[in-house]
């Protein structure tokens, strides 16, 4: 099965900051790559699908970016409501693997 | 408005089955692959199931294969997921997801979670 690894497990940055979470699939699945956002206490969603497509209603500030391996989350300028875990998941093809998640907060 | 409402969780001794149900609203959910996702206290998410539109093919986790299966029935727009021969580790939130599209398998929409505790 193809293992999906996320770095960093948690970082502390400041207001405005820009902030980058990588995702590294231990093998090929092209752009077949979602990230999803999980704030405390509450139900995941959908930021980011097929490696770079933002989710309507998401805020411009998330990018992604990746093909093959290795993929990046972006947020350019970090705001308080932007403390959650960040997930990515694989959906190439079956186990639709999540990574174990990277912890963002304020610093 | 889409709708994912969880209901069937609870406590239940090792050993023990209990079955999940989703209710489905708000859109053709025999058009879309639904999904259960895991997340056990404090820990990550853990993709456990799928079933296509029509029911005709399912995916298990190895971690819950042969022990868990999901279902649906599009006459009742609901997902199943029946669980049998649990164990301490299947303590979690389970959480029922469609699909974003009806061609996809990433998830766009999401129950709020049923609790299932696994303690004698």
């Amino acid at each position: 099965d193809i293992q999906m690894t996320q770095s960093p497990s948690s970082l502390s940055a400041s207001v405005g900051d820009r902030v980058t979470v990588t995702c590294r699939a231990s093998q090929g699945i092209s752009n077949y790559l979602a990230w999803y956002q999980q704030k405390p206490g509450k139900v995941p969603n959908l930021l980011i699908y097929d490696a770079s497509t933002l989710q309507s209603g998401v805020p411009s500030r998330f990018s992604g970016s990746g093909s093959g391996t290795d993929f990046t989350l972006t947020i350019s300028s970090l705001q308080p409501e932007d403390v959650a875990t960040y997930y990515c998941q694989k959906y190439d093809s079956a186990p639709r693997t999540f990574g174990q998640g990277t912890k963002v907060e304020i610093k | 408005e889409v709708q994912l409402v969880e209901s069937g969780g609870g406590l239940v001794q090792p050993g023990g089955s209990l079955r999940l149900s989703c209710a489905a609203s708000g859109f053709t959910f025999s058009s879309y692959a639904m999904h259960w996702v895991r997340q056990a206290p404090g820990k990550g998410l853990e993709y456990v199931s799928a079933v296509t539109s029509n029911g005709g093919s399912t995916y298990h986790a190895n971690s819950v294969k042969g022990r868990f299966t999901i279902s649906r029935d599009n006459s009742k727009n609901t997902l199943y997921l029946q669980m049998g021969s649990l164990r301490a580790e299947d303590t979690a939130v389970y959480y029922c997801a469609r699909s974003a599209d009806s061609s996809s398998w990433f998830l766009g929409y999401w129950g709020q979670g049923t609790l299932v505790t696994v303690s004698s």
